[in-house]
């Protein structure tokens, strides 16, 4: 059972604009959430993470925001720039145990110069 | 800084055979992990270990087994490769689990191919 999806597998955006990338949850026991990107042939790499008590934290160009009601949250990234292209993974964390992480299958971001 | 290093970075394999993939962090963190990627699935807990001496089953265990030799380091082994087991490996560390400010740190993966 996925607990967190990412239901679009690929995003294009022109370069300048704004890059929105979107995630769903169904436990309601996550008490973070975390986005990493992940470039061809390297690991993922954390961007930026969101308390479940926080609806919004920022990042420089990179804003996460959360909405517990809809269970579901959303990366922003204003400006999209070209070497922003990667593949943006989705995560919930989990307090219990040390089996912690929940990921998503991904969206492939493309940032069209 | 190395960070998490594992090895090797390809693999082809024959049915049946076995092979074990090492991973090595050098940022003295406490818990290690293993996932799999596959097309349209996403990362998948494999095995964990929360601290030197524990291990424990993840999402996806069966056709596996895993050694938490030391501190820094935490093997995968393959007893005898399917097709299924097709994929790509990566092990990751982070100095303890539960405080999403110490995240997970990633190696850049084994790419594993069993014919």
């Amino acid at each position: 059972d996925q607990q967190v999806k990412q239901n679009s597998p690929s995003l294009s955006v022109q370069e300048g604009r704004i890059s929105i990338l979107n995630c769903d949850y169904t436990n309601s026991m996550f008490d973070y959430f975390l986005w990493y990107k992940k470039y061809p042939a390297e690991g993922p790499t954390f961007l930026i993470s969101i308390s479940s008590i926080k609806d919004k934290n920022e990042d420089g160009r990179f804003t996460v925001f959360l909405n517990k009601s809809a269970k579901h949250l959303s990366l922003h990234i204003v400006p999209s720039q070209p070497g922003d292209s990667a593949v943006y993974f989705c995560a919930g964390h989990k307090e219990t145990g040390a089996n912690n992480l929940f990921f998503g299958t991904g969206t492939r971001l493309t940032v069209i110069p | 800084n190395a960070g998490v290093t594992q090895t090797p970075k390809f693999q082809v394999l024959k049915t049946g055979q076995s092979m074990t993939l090492q991973c090595a962090q050098d940022m003295n963190h406490n818990s290690m992990y293993w996932y799999r990627q596959d097309p349209g699935m996403g990362l998948r807990l494999i095995y964990y270990s929360a601290s030197e001496g524990t291990t424990d089953k993840g999402e996806v265990p069966n056709g596996y087994n895993v050694s938490r030799l030391n501190k820094r380091e935490f093997s995968l082994r393959l007893e005898s490769a399917a097709p299924s087991q097709t994929s790509v490996y990566f092990c990751a560390s982070t100095p303890r689990p539960g405080n999403s400010n110490q995240p997970q740190h990633f190696g850049d993966g084994t790419r594993l191919s069993i014919l």
